[in-house]
C-alpha cells in the first residue's frame, strides 16, 4: 500500500453541489493530516488540518479522519467554480521530519 | 510578514550543469522543508532542517543533492552535474514548531527545467 492515497480524479461536481474527496493511508503515517488546495502552476495552500477522530469544519469545509479506517476526506459544500482546483491529502511521517503528500485529486466545479 | 520566498523563479540548464536553488523561509520560523513536484506528481520529500541542522535527509535521490541552511534562515538546495529527470519543481516550506505536524507554508517554487 502506497503511503498516502488519492483517486487522481478528475472529480466534476456542478455549481453550488457537494464535492467530496478521500485520502487513505498506511501505519507509517502518523495521524497529522492537512489538505492543501493547489491551482495549476501555483504552490499549495493549506485549507484544513485535523488531528483527531471526527469531523472539524471551517467555512464551506469539513474534514474527517477515522483512524481505525485510516481515510480522511474534505467535503466541500456549497461547491463555486473558484474550488476548481488539485486537492493534494498529506499526512506527518512517524518521525515527525516529513508530510507524505497523495497525488492529488483534481476537482472541477462547473457553473 | 511576509511569507516564504524562493528564487529564481524558473531555472533553465543544461545537463551537467551545477545549480543552486534559494528559499526564504517566514521570520522566525525554525524548521524548514524541501520538497520537489514532477510534473503530474504530487510532492516528494526531499530534506528537513532543524534550525540550521538537518536531521532527516532520507529524501535527497543522490549524491548530487545536497542542501545547507545558514543563521537559521536562508537555505540553498544545490543540484550537482544536473540530469533531465532533475527537472521538476522544487518547493520549500517552512513552520514555526520543529515538527511536520505543524503547519507548513509553502514558497512559490522553482521550476528547473534541464535541456
Amino acid at each position: 500500500q502506497k503511503e498516502v492515497e488519492q483517486n487522481s480524479g478528475p472529480l466534476s461536481v456542478p455549481e453550488g453541489a457537494i464535492a467530496s474527496l478521500n485520502c487513505t493511508y498506511s501505519d507509517r503515517v502518523s495521524q497529522s493530516f492537512f489538505w492543501y488546495r493547489q491551482y495549476s502552476g501555483k504552490s499549495p495552500e493549506l485549507i484544513m488540518s485535523i488531528y483527531s477522530n471526527g469531523d472539524k469544519e471551517d467555512g464551506r469545509f469539513t474534514a474527517q479522519l477515522n483512524k481505525a479506517s485510516q481515510y480522511v476526506s474534505l467535503l466541500i459544500r456549497d461547491s463555486q467554480p473558484s474550488d476548481s482546483a488539485t486537492y493534494l491529502c498529506a499526512g506527518s511521517n512517524q518521525a515527525g521530519t516529513a508530510l507524505i503528500f497523495g497525488k492529488g485529486t483534481t476537482l472541477s466545479v462547473s457553473s | 510578514g511576509a511569507g516564504v520566498s524562493q528564487s529564481p523563479s524558473n531555472k533553465v540548464t543544461e545537463k551537467g550543469k551545477d545549480v543552486e536553488l534559494r528559499c526564504d523561509p517566514i521570520s522566525g520560523h525554525t524548521a524548514l522543508y524541501w520538497y520537489r513536484q514532477r510534473l503530474g506528481q504530487g510532492l516528494e520529500f526531499l530534506i528537513y532542517f532543524q534550525g540550521n541542522s538537518a536531521p532527516d535527509k532520507s529524501g535527497l535521490p543522490s549524491d548530487r543533492f545536497s542542501a545547507e541552511r545558514t543563521g537559521e534562515s536562508v537555505s540553498t538546495l544545490t543540484i550537482q552535474r544536473t540530469q533531465q529527470e532533475d527537472s521538476a519543481v522544487y518547493l520549500c516550506a517552512s513552520s514555526l514548531v520543529e515538527s511536520s505536524t505543524d503547519t507548513q507554508y509553502f514558497g512559490p517554487g522553482t521550476r528547473l527545467t534541464v535541456l
